[in-house]
C-alpha cells in the first residue's frame, strides 16, 4: 500500500519561507492534497495539484510535485505566525480514489 | 451554511464501556469518511461510508467497532467494550458526490478517552 514520509518539524523566522517536503510510494496516485491541522482542530483543505501537473500557485502557497521521484513538496511565502500547524500530505491513489492516505505531518513553528 | 458537525467533542468512557461517536456531514454531501489519529501520528482512513452503504470498511478493526450512515440522522462510529487502545482522535469528513473524493470536509473530531 501507499506510504507517505514527512520531516517531522521545521522552525521559521516570520517572513521567511517555509519548504515543507513529502514522499510517497505509490506512482498511480492521481491527486495529491496539502491540509493543515491547528491546534485541537480537524484538516483544513489546502491545495492539491493533479499527478499530470508539476507546478501549482495558489496566493502564498506553491506546490511542487516531482512525479519520477514521487516527491511532493509545499512552499508557503512570507511565513505568518498564523501558519504555525501540522502539515499533511495526502496522495489518493489510483484504485481508491476516496482513501486519503496521510503521512506523520509536519509540525511548523513561525517563530516572530 | 455549517460545515462538518461532530459530538461529542470530548468523550470519556471506562474500560469495557460503549462510545458512540456522532458526525452530521455538510448539508448536500453524501459521503462521509471517519478517520482516526493516534497522538503524534498522521490519520488512518477506517471506514467510507453512503448513504445507508458502507462501500469500503478495510481500515476498521475487525471487532468491536461498527459504522452507520442511515437514511435520516447522523452517521455513527461505535466502539463496544472500548479498550485504552482506543483512545485517540476520530475525524469524520464529507464530500458530495461529484467533487474529487481527496476534497474531503472535515469535522473538529472526537477526542475518546479511555481510562
Amino acid at each position: 500500500g501507499e506510504d507517505v514520509e514527512q520531516s517531522l518539524f521545521l522552525s521559521v523566522r516570520e517572513g521567511d519561507s517555509s519548504v515543507i517536503n513529502c514522499t510517497y510510494t505509490d506512482s498511480s496516485s492521481t491527486y495529491l492534497y496539502w491540509y493543515k491541522q491547528e491546534p485541537g482542530a480537524g484538516l483544513q483543505l489546502l491545495t492539491y495539484i493533479f499527478s499530470n501537473m508539476d507546478m501549482k500557485q495558489d496566493q502564498r502557497l506553491t506546490v511542487l510535485l516531482n512525479k519520477k521521484d514521487k516527491h511532493l513538496s509545499l512552499r508557503i511565502a512570507d511565513t505568518q505566525t498564523g501558519d504555525s500547524a501540522i502539515y499533511f500530505c495526502a496522495p489518493v491513489p489510483m484504485d481508491s480514489s476516496y482513501k486519503l492516505i496521510f503521512g506523520s505531518g509536519t509540525r511548523l513553528l513561525v517563530r516572530p | 451554511n455549517a460545515g462538518v458537525m461532530q459530538n461529542p467533542r470530548h468523550l470519556v468512557r471506562r474500560r469495557g464501556q460503549e462510545a458512540r461517536l456522532r458526525c452530521s456531514p455538510v448539508k448536500g454531501h453524501s459521503h462521509v469518511y471517519w478517520y482516526r489519529q493516534l497522538p503524534e501520528e498522521g490519520l488512518k482512513f477506517m471506514v467510507y461510508l453512503q448513504k445507508e452503504n458502507i462501500i469500503d470498511e478495510s481500515g476498521m478493526p475487525k471487532e468491536r467497532f461498527s459504522a452507520e450512515f442511515p437514511k435520516e440522522g447522523p452517521s455513527i462510529l461505535r466502539i463496544q467494550q472500548v479498550v485504552r487502545g482506543d483512545s485517540a482522535a476520530y475525524f469524520c469528513a464529507s464530500s458530495p458526490p461529484e467533487r474529487g473524493a481527496g476534497e474531503q470536509f472535515f469535522g473538529p473530531g472526537t477526542r475518546l478517552t479511555v481510562l
